[in-house]
């Protein structure tokens, strides 16, 4: 199975700033990435898919990035409702596997 | 629009078998992928199991010899059936559909807990 390694575990931040969120996978998985938010109690969202493919009414503030093992999750400009949890899907391969998640406070 | 309704009991015994339905609408499942994923209780994600558009399915190997994954098409639904469940398969399952690449809908989860 491909392990996906994310980065980091949580994350304080500012409003206005801008973070990067990493995923780095076992093997190559060819862009086969996507990013999620989840908020509590809700479903997760899907923000980018193909690795940096903005998924329709998502903001332009969030971008991803990366090829091979290495993917990254960028969020510009961070507004107030983009606190929450983020995860990385790959779906290069079966089982498809997740990254861990990255909780995303807003100080 | 696309929806995707999961439905079943909120409390299982353990050794017993939990048994979903995922009901969906505003896309046939001829056309697209339907894969169940589920996250225990203040944790990650784990993908379970997935119907092909064309009746085949696919199983996370670390829940392969518990779970099976099967479809009614005339009723828009999807099944999980997952035998000796245990206590640390309490969390929220979670109904998804693919969209060719990545999960797009996600259904609202029904939470599923193991307990006597």
């Amino acid at each position: 199975d491909i392990q996906m390694t994310q980065s980091p575990a949580s994350l304080s931040a500012s409003l206005g700033e801008t973070v990067s969120i990493e995923c780095l996978a076992s093997e190559d998985i060819y862009n086969n990435l996507a990013w999620y938010q989840q908020k509590p109690g809700k479903s997760p969202q899907l923000l980018i898919y193909y690795a940096s493919s903005l998924q329709d009414g998502v903001p332009s503030r969030f971008s991803g990035s990366g090829s091979g093992t290495q993917y990254s999750l960028k969020i510009n400009s961070l507004e107030s409702e983009d606190a929450a949890t983020y995860f990385c899907l790959q779906d290069s391969e079966y089982p498809w596997t997740f990254g861990g998640g990255t909780k995303l406070e807003l100080k | 629009q696309v929806q995707l309704k999961e439905s079943g009991p909120g409390l299982v015994q353990p050794s017993q078998t939990l048994s979903l339905t995922c009901t969906v609408s505003g896309f046939s499942l001829t056309s697209y992928n339907v894969h169940w994923v589920r996250q225990p209780p203040g944790k990650g994600l784990e993908w379970m199991g997935r119907m092909r558009y064309n009746g085949d399915t696919s199983y996370n190997s670390a829940l392969k010899s518990r779970l099976s994954i099967s479809r009614d098409t005339s009723k828009n639904q999807v099944f999980l059936k997952m035998n000796s469940l245990q206590t640390d398969d309490t969390g929220t399952y979670y109904c998804t559909r693919d969209r060719g690449a990545a999960i797009d809908y996600w259904g609202q989860g029904v939470m599923v807990t193991v307990s006597s």
